[in-house]
């Protein structure tokens, strides 16, 4: 069973760089499917942030690809966001999900919040 | 960017009785190899969104076959046909044709 597992700091100081893990298990994340980061605002909606394809290409969110990067550890099999510059409107609670080529996002970490705070 | 409007925001329900949820899309999501790559989730209070079905009728893997997802194009609609107490949460539909993928507002089932 795959399992995915968010991991990173609870509190980031506006301008600070937020770095969040996603530890997979069950599966090879250089094997293959899409590999992708969500956020929900505390109150509100989905948004997608962004994501890699097994063998690294990434799409990002236009609203937020002057900050973004999604990047992959195949030797610890995880893969990571980094979202630069940050200020209060990048709280919110992250996910991290498996796609499936043929559709759908089925799996998704439990989600970490992180809150923007100085 | 692509624009879904679900209807209605807040659906009152009973159990044993049916359920229905329309999302609307500002384009067109079927895509040239005859998918329409909509995707339907249900997130209950604290938890994680969970995936009901995707490609627009395709049922998720465990998911129970009271849940159905139809239509083309531009319309799609998620039907239940018994609500059970454990359906309780919002529904979202999404859309994952064009990126910035987006979703619908979300759909709050409440008794």
């Amino acid at each position: 069973q795959v399992q995915l597992q968010e991991s990173g700091p609870g509190l980031v100081k506006p301008s600070e760089t937020l770095s969040l893990n996603c530890s997979v298990s069950g599966y090879s994340i250089g094997s293959g499917y899409h590999w992708a980061w969500f956020r929900q605002p505390p109150g509100k909606g989905l948004e997608w942030i962004g994501t890699m394809y097994y063998v690294g290409t990434t799409y990002y969110s236009p609203s937020l690809k002057s900050r973004v990067t999604i990047s992959k550890d195949t030797s610890k099999n995880q893969f990571s966001l980094n979202l630069a510059s940050v200020a209060a409107a990048d709280t919110a609670v992250y996910y991290c999900s498996r796609g499936q080529p043929t559709g759908g996002f089925q799996r998704w970490g439990p989600g970490t919040p992180v809150t923007v705070s100085s | 960017d692509v624009v879904l409007t679900q209807s209605p925001l807040s659906l009152p329900v009973t159990l044993g009785e049916p359920a229905s949820i329309s999302c609307r899309s500002s384009q067109s999501l079927l895509n040239t190899n005859g998918y329409n790559y909509v995707d339907w989730f249900l997130q209950k209070p604290g938890q994680s969104p969970q995936l009901l079905v995707y490609l627009g009728s395709s049922r998720a893997s465990g998911v129970p076959d009271r849940f159905s997802g139809s239509g083309a194009g531009t319309d799609f609609t998620l039907k239940i046909s018994r609500v059970e107490a454990e359906d309780i949460g919002v529904y979202f539909c999404m859309q994952a044709l064009r990126t910035p993928y987006s979703f619908g507002q979300g759909t709050k089932l409440e008794f």
